[in-house]
């Protein structure tokens, strides 16, 4: 099965800076890289994703990068703003929607006024 | 985009009671769902997957007779924690995959369960 470690635990930035999450993953087959956003209480909302066939993607403030030979995908908030405090999870597939997700442990990012 | 609720959104209920949790998709039908448990400040863990119109496959260490799921149409799936105690106290959270090329799963808002 899937082997995902998440870096760091927890990313305290100012706002206005950048943020950067780290995942890394170990089974090949991988061709869906997702981010998630989970705020306190709630059940966690797709914030961006990339399959394996591009190496970024953007969308606004926010970033996906991967890198599929190394086998990691990052996630890249500029511009961060208060409402950006959550916990962030990354959750690697092989896509299709047939298979539950294996999560990393998570980011707990935190925008300091 | 897609949205699935979950219903109740809060529950307490006593040792020994069950209790049952539904995950509806509002606007798409989903022939899988799955099922998920949060404990505070840890990551989501997949339980088990919901399929519609058969037995439910659940993860390695889940117990199947205490999670009884049942995925009776295509729009809603039910988890039911069955004799429950106070270590089944938890963040019980669904997903159901779109169907049709897209690969993107939609999470229900959650369930916090607290067995007293």
């Amino acid at each position: 099965g899937e082997n995902v470690e998440q870096h760091p635990s927890t990313l305290s930035v100012q706002e206005g800076d950048s943020a950067v999450i780290k995942c890394t993953y170990s089974d090949s087959a991988s061709n869906y890289f997702p981010w998630y956003k989970q705020e306190l209480g709630k059940g966690p909302q797709l914030i961006i994703d990339i399959r394996s066939n591009v190496g970024e993607k953007k969308d606004q403030r926010i970033a996906v990068t991967l890198n599929k030979t190394a086998k990691h995908f990052s996630l890249h908030i500029t511009e961060t703003q208060p409402e950006d405090s959550a916990v962030y999870f990354c959750a690697p597939n092989s896509g299709g929607g047939a298979d539950g997700l294996t999560f990393g442990k998570g980011t707990h990012l935190i925008i300091q006024p | 985009g897609a949205v699935v609720s979950q219903h109740p959104s809060r529950v307490i209920c006593k040792s020994g009671t069950s209790v049952k949790i539904e995950c509806r998709s509002l606007d798409f039908q989903a022939t899988t769902m799955f099922w998920y448990r949060q404990f505070p400040k840890k990551s989501l863990m997949l339980m088990a997957t919901s399929n519609e119109g058969s037995k439910a496959t659940y993860e390695q260490g889940v117990e199947k007779d205490k999670f009884l799921i049942n995925h009776a149409s295509l729009t809603l799936s039910t988890l039911t924690v069955t004799s429950a105690h106070p270590e089944d106290s938890s963040f019980y959270i669904c997903s159901a995959p779109l169907t049709g090329g897209s690969w993107e799963q939609y999470f229900g808002p959650g369930t916090r369960l607290t067995v007293t």
